[in-house]
């Protein structure tokens, strides 16, 4: 079984600073992909970055990048130059090797960017 | 493309009803899922269909049926209504091919239910 951890409830960060929200996770699987998910007030889930774990290279995606560290099992997002429009929750999720596509979700962090 | 779409955007069911909550692509995505998502919490999987005629279980799977007879279709039925059901529903989609392009779940816009 997958199991996704955000250990962060909350954050603040100031407009214009960067912020990391962190991830980790445990799997038992070889191939897996990590995705970030952003959920602003409105309800509806925008996809933001991928990382695939055989993917050498940091994912990154305009502002957000992955910070991987397979070692580890951690998947942190990277924001950089935090805008007030980044304030939403987000959410760190797995999708296990095979066919069957599913997702499994962490529990979220609230991001609130401060002007 | 309208992506992916669900009916109603909300509801209010009273304890015992059934209801069936609709959910739609146009994208001719493989995978469909249906999450619910509960304050504090994670998205959970619900029930999921790698293609026509193909379904399984996810992770809370009590308390719904799902059937998929055409690609672009999934809908969610709900037996009979309980409280532990409040929730807001999201259905997604995905193409099943291998890695690349096309990774990412499509999710719909949610639905509100509310069991009194």
């Amino acid at each position: 079984a997958q199991k996704i951890t955000q250990t962060q409830p909350g954050m603040f960060v100031q407009e214009k600073e960067a912020v990391t929200l962190d991830c980790t996770y445990d799997t038992s699987d070889q191939s897996y992909g990590l995705f970030w998910y952003k959920q602003p007030s409105s309800g509806e889930m925008i996809f933001l970055i991928y990382q695939g774990s055989y993917d050498e290279q940091n994912a990154t995606e305009g502002r957000y990048s992955l910070n991987f560290q397979k070692a580890r099992k951690s998947a942190n997002l990277v924001i950089s130059a935090s805008q007030l429009g980044d304030s939403a929750m987000y959410f760190c999720a797995m999708r296990p090797s095979g066919s069957a596509r599913q997702l499994t979700f962490g529990s979220g962090t609230q991001l609130t960017v401060l002007p | 493309n309208a992506g992916v779409t669900q009916t109603p955007k909300f509801q209010v069911l009273k304890t015992g009803q059934s209801m069936t909550l609709q959910c739609a692509q146009d994208m001719n995505h493989e995978y469909m899922s249906w999450y619910r998502q509960d304050p504090g919490m994670g998205l959970r999987l619900i029930h999921y269909s790698v293609g026509a005629g193909i379904t399984d279980q996810g992770e809370v799977p009590n308390g719904y049926n799902v059937s998929r007879s055409t690609t672009e279709d999934f809908p969610l039925r709900l037996l009979s209504a309980a409280p532990s059901q409040t929730s807001v529903y999201f259905c997604a989609s995905s193409y099943s091919g291998s890695a690349g392009g096309g990774n990412e779940q499509f999710f719909g816009p949610g639905t509100r239910l509310t069991v009194l």
